[in-house]
């Protein structure tokens, strides 16, 4: 089973920044939070990924809390190309094999012109 | 360019029928993983490889069958046992294992729709 809670759906005005949160309260010290979305029949795309700071790259922002409970992932201006499902999984990574992703049903964010 | 491909990326059968999708990679990627998804579902596991010449079964693989004899190919079978096949089948492939900072991210195929009649 996924160990993530997201909720199942979200808007966003188009050029608001969207939020999405996911809850991971029983993360483990050396699992990542790892983000991925799906446009509608394509395969996922990986976004970003953390460990416990809070890290940026060119697509999105990833807000770690504190005690890894819980992230939110931070589109910063959402465009209509960024309507997708947004998967939050958590993984064990880093000298431990290629453990597959599990995922959840994630949240569906559709970005309203 | 590197990327996965597979293929078919539509494909009707009747009942009773085996089917084998391809999922071919140029990435050098040692492991690879086959998804399905239904309609408003998430991903599910089916089977995955770590290596040539092993894979492991995931949390579906009953009513599948797959074989990893090259690193670049993981050909995933639909076999007549599998009772609900039509479904949208998803290819991904990770780098070597991770070893420091290297998290192993998957790269997915386009996927490949099956119906089956």
């Amino acid at each position: 089973d996924a160990k993530t809670t997201q909720p199942t759906s979200m808007d966003c005005a188009e050029g608001r920044a969207a939020n999405l949160p996911c809850n991971h309260s029983t993360i483990s010290g050396n699992e990542y939070v790892y983000w991925y979305r799906q446009i509608h029949s394509q395969g996922p795309q990986y976004i970003i990924h953390g460990l416990k700071n809070n890290e940026t790259n060119e697509m999105a922002s990833l807000i770690i809390t504190e005690d890894r409970k819980s992230s939110t992932l931070i589109l910063p201006h959402a465009t209509l190309r960024d309507t997708a499902v947004y998967y939050c999984i958590v993984r064990v990574a880093a000298n431990s094999g290629n453990t597959p992703l599990v995922f959840g049903k994630g949240t569906r964010l559709s970005v309203i012109a | 360019d590197g990327g996965i491909t597979q293929s078919p990326k539509y494909l009707f059968r009747k009942e009773g029928q085996n089917v084998t999708l391809s999922c071919e990679q140029n990435l050098n990627h040692d492991a690879m993983y086959w998804y399905r998804q239904d309609p408003g579902q998430g991903l599910r596991l089916i089977y995955y490889s770590q290596i040539v010449n092993d894979f492991q079964k995931g949390d579906i693989a009953e009513g599948y069958s797959v074989s990893r004899e090259k690193k670049e190919s993981f050909p995933l079978t639909v076999t007549s046992a599998q009772k609900n096949p039509t479904a949208f089948y998803l290819c991904a492939s990770s780098p070597e294992l991770p070893r420091g900072d290297n998290t192993g991210e998957l790269f997915f195929g386009e996927g490949s729709r099956l119906t089956v009649l």
